[in-house]
Formats: C-alpha cells, structure tokens, sequence
C-alpha cells in the first residue's frame, strides 16, 4: 500500500515561514490534499489539488508538489496556526485514501 | 451551511455491533460521494470507508474489511457505519466527511478531497 511519510513535528516562530513535507514515491504524479486539525476539533482542509485554497483560508496557505516530495508553506506564522497538519492522496486504484501521518506544527 | 452530524458512538464490546449515523444538511446530499474517517486516540488520521452517491459503489480498508459496513439512505440526507465484530484497535473517533470533486476543466488533474468533516463520535472498544 502506498505509505505518505511527514516529520512527527516541526517549530516556527511567529511571523516566520512554516514549511511541512510529504514525502512519497512519484507523489509529485498524484494530486496532494493537506488539512488543519486545531486540539479537539474536526480536520479542515487548507490546500487541496496540490496548491489551492478553499475559499476562507487566507492566503498564507500555499503548496507544492513535485518528484517524491509535496510542501505545504505557511507564511507570516500565527498563533493560531499552532495545530496538526496532514497530506493526503488517493491510492493508484482511485478508492482508497491514503494520510500521512501527521505532522505538529508548534508556534513558539 | 453545510453541516454533517454524527452519533451513535459509545461504549461496544468486542465482538459486538454498534451502527454509527451521519446526518447531512445543507446541500444536495445525494450528489456526492461519502466517506468515513477515523482517529484512534493520540494518533493520524486513517480512512476507513466510501460509497458513492447512488449506493452502486463501497469500499473498504484492509483493517475493517469484512467487518464494517458503510450505507447510506439519501431520502433521509443519512450516512451510515455499521460496525460488527469490533475489535480494542477500532477504538477513536469516527468522522463523516463529504467529498468534493474537481474536474479536468477546473483543476489541473481530476482529484476529489474530504470538506467538510462532522464533529466526530467516539467509538470505545472495550469489555
């Protein structure tokens, strides 16, 4: 089965650049989905189709995939940024939805 | 606003059978295909289940496979889970999301994402 591999955590001080990977094999060829889960609360995507946003999320929120490696870019961090953040993809049969396993995004 | 609610979480023990529901509210639910999504406590996100919007299409992941049973009843906007022979690693909270499409026209290749999610329910695994 396809395995989306993310770093358990990463740390941003505010107003810095965030930037989390998803690494796959070729996951570059497939469109990647990221989503925000905040403490206690239900997943929301923030970039979908690889790079764009739904509407509502601010443009802070950008994304990228190319070769083994998706990046979702968070700009100008803010507190309220501090949450999980997941990819996601659809496995080579289309039926089957793959997430990586999450990364802690912690604003210092 | 387009919202999903779910219930019928709870305590089940192993081996038992408990049926999750997911009521859906404005949109055309009929339209779009459904998925559930589950967290076990402290861990990722794990995709369990989808059917497509006319009941022609359900499928599974390995882990429940055979187990679980994913329905859906578009008169009522509902969306169902019927868990038989639970086991302690089924243990989380179980979301209902809607997923959304997009097209060649619109999107750079055809992908389809989850949006929105319910609020979950807890479903505990437990003698």
């Amino acid at each position: 089965s396809y395995v989306l591999t993310q770093p358990p955590s990463e740390s941003v001080a505010p107003g810095e650049t965030a930037r989390i990977t998803c690494g796959g094999d070729n996951v570059g060829t497939t469109s990647v989905h990221w989503y925000q889960q905040r403490p206690g609360q239900a997943p929301v995507v923030v970039v979908y189709g690889d790079s764009d946003r739904p509407s509502g999320i601010p443009e802070r929120f950008s994304g990228s995939n190319s070769g083994n490696t998706a990046t979702l870019t968070i700009s100008r961090v803010e507190a309220g940024d501090d949450a999980d953040y997941y990819c996601q993809v659809w496995d080579s049969s289309g039926d089957h939805a793959v997430f990586g396993g999450g990364t802690r995004l912690t604003v210092l | 606003e387009v919202q999903l609610v779910e219930s019928g979480g709870g305590l089940v023990k192993p081996g038992g059978s408990l049926r999750l529901s997911c009521v859906a509210s404005g949109f055309a639910f009929r339209s779009y295909r459904m998925n559930w999504v589950r967290q076990a406590p402290g861990k990722g996100l794990e995709w369990v289940s989808s059917i497509s919007s006319g009941s022609t299409h359900m499928y599974y992941a390995d882990s429940v496979k055979g187990r679980f049973t994913i329905s859906r009843d578009n008169a009522k906007n509902s969306l169902y889970l019927q868990m038989n022979s639970p086991r302690g690693e089924d243990t989380a909270v179980y979301y209902c999301a809607r997923e959304r499409y997009c097209g060649i026209t619109t999107c750079s290749r055809p992908t389809s994402w989850f949006d929105p999610w319910g609020q979950g329910t807890l479903v505990t695994v437990s003698s």
